[in-house]
Formats: C-alpha cells, structure tokens, sequence
C-alpha cells in the first residue's frame, strides 16, 4: 500500500495563477480532508469529504474547492492564488474503526505563492 | 481565543529525561483526544489516542486526560533522540464530522 500520497511535493505560484493539489489513497477511506499548516497555528481544516459524491466546508474554506468522484481520490483547487495561501497542505483519509477513527497523513505540499 | 492552546516550545532534554507536554481546551464539546507526531518536512503520524478521562499508556508513552480542568497531556519516559520532533495535540468535536481541531504545536528536541 502506498498509503496517502499528494503531487506535487512543492510548488511555486504567481498572484491570480490556478492549480491543483493531487491527493489520492489506496487504503478504501471513505473520509478524505485537507488541511493547511502555517507557522504557529497549528493544522486547519479547509474542506472534507465523508464519500465519493459528498464535500463539505471545513474551518478555513475560502479560496479553495474540492469534488470527489471516486473514493480514491481527492483534488484540491486554488481558484486564484493569493500569498495568504502560502501554506504547507496535507491530504488526510480515514475510516471508521470503533468510536472514532484513525487519520492517515501524506506527506504534504509546499506551496508558495509570490 | 483559541479553542487548543498548546506551547510551541522548544522544548530541549537530554537523552532518558521524562518528557511532559500539555494541552488546555475551551470547548467542553470535545470527545476524543489524540497526539501525534510529526518529523521536519513531514506528515503528522498518530500517537495516541482517548475518550475519556485518564491515563492509557503505550510503551514509553502515557497520555493523560482530565476532561474536568479541560487538560490533556502527553509524558514520554526515557526520551530518545528520535523522540526529536513536533507534537501536536488534536481533538474531535464531532464524530459524525470527524474533523481534528489541532493545538500548534511543541517542537520537542532530545539531546544525546
């Protein structure tokens, strides 16, 4: 199993540039989210998703958006870049296993947006 | 305010010293209770985790909750130098959302 895996590793945009952030898992989670890390604030949840077919919002949502057409995988996309959006993101899936469930990590993309 | 408060250090030990890394929460909504672990330039990994109040320990790690001060903590016995990295505590409100709220952050170095 390759676990969770995010492409690219790093990334370098310009002001008003577009993207997406590759993130696909091998392990059959249902549940996928994406989270951002800036320097003393810990991880933040931008959005989630409980299925294929079923997004939600998380805490820190604006400027960016997701689908999810297959289980396996789950895009993240900057609609316009803004330097408030450089960030470290990682891709999170998991499953449900007694009263809670187990959050597998990748391993993150450096973005940085000029 | 911040719903997790947690130190961001650093914390420097030498090597076999027992480690103490702490947690305060606001919300009394939270439900589960969980550390993980995350070396430089990568993922977080799970530690540990808890639902209730307590100590449970898994080999050198012992995680402690006392849901009525809103406290967690993380103690880990004969700190190791591979112990080096940054701790984060995370918390669940809502099962059904599953979303983590994470602390900051503690950047734990061990000294050999």
């Amino acid at each position: 199993n390759a676990g969770v895996t995010q492409t690219p590793k790093f990334q370098v945009l310009k002001t008003g540039q577009s993207m997406t952030l590759q993130c696909a898992q091998d392990m059959n989670h249902e549940y996928m989210s994406w989270y951002r890390q800036d320097p003393g604030m810990g991880l933040r949840l931008i959005h989630y998703s409980v299925g294929a077919g079923i997004t939600d919002q998380g805490e820190v949502p604006n400027g960016y958006n997701v689908s999810r057409s297959t289980t396996e995988d789950f895009p993240l996309r900057l609609l316009s870049a803004a330097p408030s959006q450089t960030s470290v993101y990682f891709c999170a899936s998991s499953y449900r296993q007694g009263l809670t469930d187990t959050q597998y990590f990748g391993p993150g993309t450096r973005l940085t947006v000029l | 305010q911040k719903e997790v408060e947690q130190d961001p250090g650093p914390l420097s030990v030498p090597e076999g010293a027992i480690v103490s890394l702490n947690c305060t929460y606001s919300n009394s909504a939270f439900q589960y209770f969980m550390w993980y672990r995350q070396y430089s330039r990568k993922g977080p990994e799970l530690l540990m985790y808890t639902y209730s109040s307590g100590n449970k320990e898994d080999g050198r790690f012992t995680a402690q909750v006392d849901k009525s001060s809103k406290y967690i903590s993380l103690f880990i016995r004969d700190s190791q130098p591979s112990d080096s990295a940054t701790y984060l505590c995370a918390l669940i409100r809502d099962t059904g959302r599953r979303a983590l709220t994470f602390g900051s952050g503690t950047r734990l170095q061990v000294q050999p």
